[in-house]
C-alpha cells in the first residue's frame, strides 16, 4: 500500500515557467488537499477537493489551479511560477472525518 | 485571533522529561488531530480524537470538549521525539482542517 504519493520530490523552476505536481492516493479517500508550508508558518490550504470532478479554493489559491479528473489523483498546477511560490507543498487525503494521510512533500524553488 | 492556538511554540527539554503540548480551539469540532513532522520529513498522523483520551506507546492525547482544549503528552522523552507537533481540528461546519502553527520540540540527550 503506497498511501499518498507526491511527484516530484524536488524541483527548481525559473520565474514564469509552469509545472504540475501530482498527488496520488490508493485509499479510496473522498477528500484531497494541497497545502503549502513556509518557514515559521503553519500549513496553509491552497485548494481542496471533496470528490472526483470537484475542486474548491482554500486559504491561498492565487497563482494555482487544480484538477481532480480521477478520484485517486489530485493535480496542482502553477501556470507562471513566481519566487513567492517557493515553498514545500504537501498533499493529503482523508475520508470526511478521519485521519489525514500526507505525502512526503515537494520542495519547490522558483528562481 | 487564530482558531487553533498551540503552546508553547518552542520547547527544549532533557531526555527522560515528561512533555506536555497544549492546543486550544475556538470553533465547534467533530474531531481533533495531532500530527508529527520530523525535520525535513513528511507529516504523520499520531491521533484523531473526539472525546476522552488515547494512548499509543509513550504518547498520550487528551481532549476536553467543554473547555475546547487538548493536550499531547510524551512520557520518558527521547531525542528521537524531536519534531514539530501540529494540532488540527475538523470543524463541525465543514470538513476542512484548521491547523495550529505547530510546536517545535527538541529533546537533548
Amino acid at each position: 500500500n503506497a498511501g499518498v504519493t507526491q511527484t516530484p520530490k524536488f524541483r527548481v523552476l525559473k520565474t514564469g515557467q509552469s509545472m504540475t505536481l501530482l498527488c496520488a492516493q490508493d485509499m479510496n479517500h473522498e477528500y484531497m488537499y494541497w497545502y503549502r508550508q513556509d518557514p515559521g508558518m503553519g500549513l496553509r490550504l491552497i485548494h481542496y477537493s471533496v470528490g472526483e470532478g470537484t475542486t474548491a479554493k482554500g486559504e491561498v489559491p492565487d497563482g494555482y489551479n487544480v484538477s481532480r479528473l480521477k478520484k485517486q489523483n489530485f493535480l496542482l498546477g502553477l501556470e507562471s511560477a513566481a519566487p513567492s511560490q517557493t515553498s514545500v507543498y504537501f498533499c493529503a487525503s482523508s475520508y470526511k472525518v478521519s485521519e489525514a494521510f500526507f505525502g512526503q512533500g515537494t520542495r519547490l524553488t522558483v528562481v | 485571533k487564530n482558531e487553533v492556538e498551540q503552546s508553547p511554540q518552542n520547547l527544549t527539554a532533557q531526555e527522560g522529561e515528561f512533555i506536555t503540548i497544549n492546543c486550544s480551539y475556538s470553533v465547534g469540532i467533530s474531531a481533533l488531530h495531532w500530527l508529527q513532522q520530523h525535520p525535513g520529513g513528511g507529516i504523520v498522523s499520531l491521533f484523531m480524537l473526539s472525546s476522552g483520551k488515547k494512548k499509543h506507546g509513550r504518547l498520550i492525547a487528551t481532549i476536553n470538549i467543554q473547555e475546547k482544549h487538548s493536550s499531547l503528552h510524551i512520557t520518558a522523552s527521547h531525542p528521537r521525539d524531536s519534531a514539530v507537533y501540529i494540532c488540527a481540528v475538523t470543524p463541525d461546519s465543514n470538513y476542512q482542517l484548521i491547523w495550529g502553527a505547530g510546536t517545535k520540540l527538541i529533546i537533548k540527550p
